[in-house]
């Protein structure tokens, strides 16, 4: 089976902090990694995607990925309160029909 | 603005009553997706389409079906609809190529009572 898993939260963190969001999964030929902001009653929103080693940056995001110890992050710089939401981690075990595999994903609480 | 459009934001339904929800995309996506999402369960996919007629089964097809008659449109429908099919449902669409994300619609919120 695999799986995306995620810390449930809520991660808390005050506004203008830096919130740390991680993910980890079981495939190992997952090539493709992206990150869903979903706010409250609404639909996910693709807001990262990464598919090489090291770091992506951009705007207040930055996404990391760790291909060796199958680990993915998403680092929020300057937090606020409009970050307030639900972020889901999805993976792409390769099956050929891009079906992504997505955590439960993590509630980040930023606190004015 | 590429769109995934679901027909309906809410929706209220009658035990057994046959119930379709329809999604329609305009970015010329090969492949679409049908999931519903319950707290705490996250998102589980009930059927996929990757091209014109074709389907497969997801995770959790009981008492679901679906049709893909043209390439931007891809229907769930509930047989027989039952309290338990209470849920968000969620459509999305992607290219079939490596690499690309989802595209979600907006959702539909389906009661049963």
């Amino acid at each position: 089976q695999k799986e995306v898993e995620q810390n449930s939260g809520p991660l808390s963190v005050p506004e203008g902090a830096i919130a740390s969001l991680n993910c980890t999964y079981s495939d190992r030929v997952s090539q493709s990694f992206f990150w869903y902001r979903q706010y409250s009653g609404k639909s996910p929103e693709l807001i990262m995607s990464i598919y090489s080693n090291g770091d992506k940056e951009d705007g207040r995001f930055t996404a990391q990925l760790n291909k060796a110890s199958q680990y993915v992050s998403l680092l929020i710089r300057d937090s606020q309160p409009s970050d307030s939401a639900t972020y889901l981690c999805a993976a792409n075990p390769n099956t050929g029909f891009q079906k992504l595999v997505f955590g439960t994903g993590t509630r980040l609480l930023v606190s004015p | 603005d590429v769109k995934v459009t679901q027909s309906s934001r809410y929706l209220v339904k009658r035990t057994g009553e046959k119930v379709f929800l329809e999604c329609v995309q305009d970015m010329d996506h090969e492949n679409m997706f049908w999931y519903r999402q319950d707290p705490g369960l996250g998102l589980r996919l009930i059927y996929f389409s990757y091209d014109v007629k074709m389907k497969e089964k997801g995770d959790i097809p009981e008492g679901y079906s679906v049709s893909r008659e043209k390439k931007e449109r891809f229907s769930l429908i509930l047989e027989s609809a039952s309290t338990n099919q209470t849920s968000m449902y969620l459509c999305a669409s992607s290219f079939s190529q490596e690499g690309g994300g989802y595209t979600f619609g907006s959702g539909t919120r389906l009661t049963v009572v």
